[in-house]
């Protein structure tokens, strides 16, 4: 596609609910990058995908959540039993290439995620 | 750990005004650092890439500057319009792991 697609864009949920969100990177992107961006905070670096494996998931705050990416395309993030502190704006982004190259990143518009 | 600091945190300027926004970090084996624009409700759209090789990098009326001798970058603002009131954030991408690390961001505010 022309640029990194998310949906849903908004998402209101129950706490204790399993939330799914999906990204679609710039096709030909090979990097796929998962952030969050909670209310008055910078960006939180979640998952990075090279391909379909994740060689680096050290930013996943809990078991609770998970990502996978199949096809070397679309990735899903998936949070369950969702909680308050979740609520934030989850946002994703692709690179041409993996985290050693010089390339530029692109986001897509995020995911707002409300856990009432 | 990597630390990326953006000063000043706001900042309201006149319309027409000249300015530059700070964007300093700890670790200085990066691989390059882009400025990204980020309006409410919005994404991040990237502004400007430098990498580690540079020192400058312009489009139209913005130039972004980069010391890694020393961690610090700015980008500047030539003639600033109220359609450039919005959040600048900058991130370095290291040489080691596999992230962006990004600055906290600078709001911006232009008074017409």
């Amino acid at each position: 596609g022309a640029g990194v697609s998310q949906s849903p864009s908004n998402k209101v949920t129950e706490k204790g609910k399993d939330v799914e969100l999906r990204c679609d990177p710039i096709s030909g992107h090979t990097a796929l990058y998962w952030y969050r961006q909670s209310l008055g905070q910078g960006l939180e670096f979640l998952i990075y995908f090279q391909g379909n494996s994740a060689p680096d998931k050290s930013g996943l705050p809990s078991d609770r959540f998970s990502a996978e990416r199949t096809g070397g395309s679309v990735s899903t993030l998936t949070i369950q039993r969702t909680q308050q502190e979740d609520s934030a704006v989850y946002l994703c982004a692709s690179s041409i290439q993996g985290a050693s190259s010089g390339n530029t990143i692109y986001f897509g518009e995020g995911s707002w995620l409300t856990v009432v | 750990k990597q630390e990326v600091t953006q000063i000043p945190a706001a900042l309201s300027v006149p319309e027409g005004e000249n300015l530059v926004l700070n964007c300093s970090f700890t670790d200085s084996a990066i691989y390059n650092l882009q400025w990204f624009r980020q309006d409410p409700g919005k994404g991040l759209t990237s502004l400007l890439l430098i990498q580690s090789s540079q020192r400058e990098q312009t489009s139209g009326r913005l130039n972004a500057s980069l010391d890694k001798s020393s961690g610090r970058s700015t980008l500047y603002i030539a003639a600033s319009q109220p359609g450039d009131s919005a959040t600048y954030l900058c991130a370095v991408r290291q040489v080691a792991g596999n992230q962006f690390y990004f600055g906290t961001g600078t709001s911006l505010t232009v008074i017409p």
